[in-house]
């Protein structure tokens, strides 16, 4: 079974800049989730869809970020524009189901601002 | 909402020594306590879960124990190896999938 795919993997970008990350999630999983990393701590969720609705973005900066789930499948995250706070690994994962279950990650994108 | 302490934050042992990471929680509704493993470069990988109705669960090495009126729930590895050495975080889960996690315990096992 594919895993979440995640892409890019790494990108570097000048403050102020826009920069969009993509997300596939393991097929059938109706849960997507984007988490954001900074370096030294757990992950924090900006996100959760449910199919293509939105379930939760109360953690999300919504003056500079958006999220979207195209077809309840796809997701895109989006930054604009980028602050050097925003420098972080981005999660994507996705589960069968909402709470109580296994959430499956990607491997990430590593956001540098500069 | 959910608030997780996670402790230590760095752990060091030997091969073959066992290891203990501790997490707090502050939700009474969370239910679902998951513990990822992540190693460099790469996205959190569920090791081991419990649910509320459990109070431990063993799977080989692994172990992990909820106390529910504590709002503590610990990991355990017996035997480790240097494979073992990784970035572990403990989670919880009241139950709608908004997993809040711990801030994460480096785990060395040095050979």
């Amino acid at each position: 079974e594919a895993g979440v795919a995640q892409s890019p993997r790494y990108k570097i970008i000048e403050k102020r800049q826009s920069v969009a990350f993509w997300c596939n999630p393991i097929s059938g999983h109706a849960t997507l989730y984007w988490y954001q990393q900074i370096l030294g701590q757990g992950p924090k969720l900006l996100i959760q869809f449910q199919n293509n609705g939105v379930v939760d973005d109360s953690q999300l900066p919504k003056d500079r970020f958006s999220a979207e789930r195209l077809k309840g499948v796809d997701s895109t995250l989006k930054i604009q524009p980028a602050k050097l706070e925003d420098s972080a690994v981005y999660l994507c994962a996705s589960s069968p189901t909402g709470g109580g279950t296994e959430a499956f990650f990607g491997q990430g994108t590593r956001l540098t601002v500069v | 909402g959910e608030n997780v302490e996670q402790h230590p934050s760095t752990l060091s042992v030997q091969e073959g020594d066992s290891a203990v990471i501790k997490c707090t929680y502050s939700d009474s509704a969370s239910n679902y306590f998951p513990w990822y493993k992540q190693e460099l470069g790469k996205g959190p990988q569920l090791i081991i879960d419990i649910r509320s109705n459990v109070g431990e669960k063993k799977d080989q090495r692994i172990a992990v124990t909820l106390n529910k009126t504590a709002k503590h729930f610990s990991l355990h590895i017996t035997e480790t190896q240097p494979e073992d050495s990784a970035v572990y975080f403990c989670a919880a889960d009241p139950s709608y999938g908004k997993l809040t996690f711990g801030q994460g315990t480096i785990l060395t096992v040095h050979p």
